[in-house]
């Protein structure tokens, strides 16, 4: 069964700096990775999709990479700002019309 | 507007009651699904449909019921065998054609408690 963690669960940063959060997956037969954003209390907004056959994706100030052979997302988000706190998921679909999901990180960041 | 509509947006369950949960999507999409989200933890998959008339059981079924007699339409029922139902739940759609393919899309959810 595909194995999704997201490291850390929680990080604080304060405003304005460059961060890095991770996704790490253990089965690379993937069709694509998907990155989310979760307000308390609300449903998932997609961010970034990135296709298997593809490294990265790009969108303001966030960009998202993908590495399958070492089973490795990462999503930057640049100059973060207060409005980027939030808990952001990353999701792998395989075949079957079937999405594996991360427990996500739940990020603060203080002004 | 597209999208993907949930309701009621919170709801309070008796002990031993069947409560039903809705789901509408307009995004013309073929594949519904249903997710639990508890606190401090990911989505779990209760059922999904991938066509109409059609449904599977996801990792945490039990005690849960769908049905998918429209593509738009694809409710959860949370019965009374579901020993713990308090939770968040999800729903989402995804299409598996165009240039957006494979993409999953997520309503707002539904909190339900247990009174």
């Amino acid at each position: 069964k595909q194995e999704v963690t997201q490291i850390p669960a929680a990080l604080s940063v304060p405003e304005g700096e460059n961060l890095v959060l991770n996704c790490s997956f253990t089965d690379s037969a993937i069709y694509n990775l998907q990155w989310f954003r979760q307000d308390p209390g609300k449903g998932l907004t997609s961010l970034l999709l990135i296709q298997s056959s593809q490294r990265e994706q790009t969108s303001g100030r966030l960009n998202a990479s993908l590495d399958k052979s070492s089973g490795r997302s990462t999503l930057y988000i640049a100059a973060s700002q207060p409005g980027d706190s939030a808990t952001y998921l990353c999701a792998l679909k395989r075949s079957g019309n079937q999405f594996y999901f991360g427990t996500g990180t739940s990020l603060t960041v203080i002004p | 507007d597209g999208g993907i509509t949930q309701s009621p947006k919170y709801l309070f369950r008796k002990e031993g009651q069947n409560v039903t949960l809705s789901c509408e999507q307009n995004l013309n999409h073929d594949a519904m699904y249903w997710y639990r989200q508890d606190p401090g933890q990911g989505l779990r998959l209760i059922y999904y449909s991938q066509i109409v008339n059609d449904f599977q059981k996801g990792d945490i079924a039990e005690g849960y019921s769908v049905s998918r007699e429209k593509k738009e339409s694809f409710p959860l029922t949370v019965t009374s065998a579901q020993k713990n139902p308090t939770a968040f739940y999800l729903c989402a759609s995804s299409n598996h054609r165009g240039s957006s393919g494979n993409t999953i899309y997520f309503g707002e959810g539904s909190w339900l408690t247990v009174v």
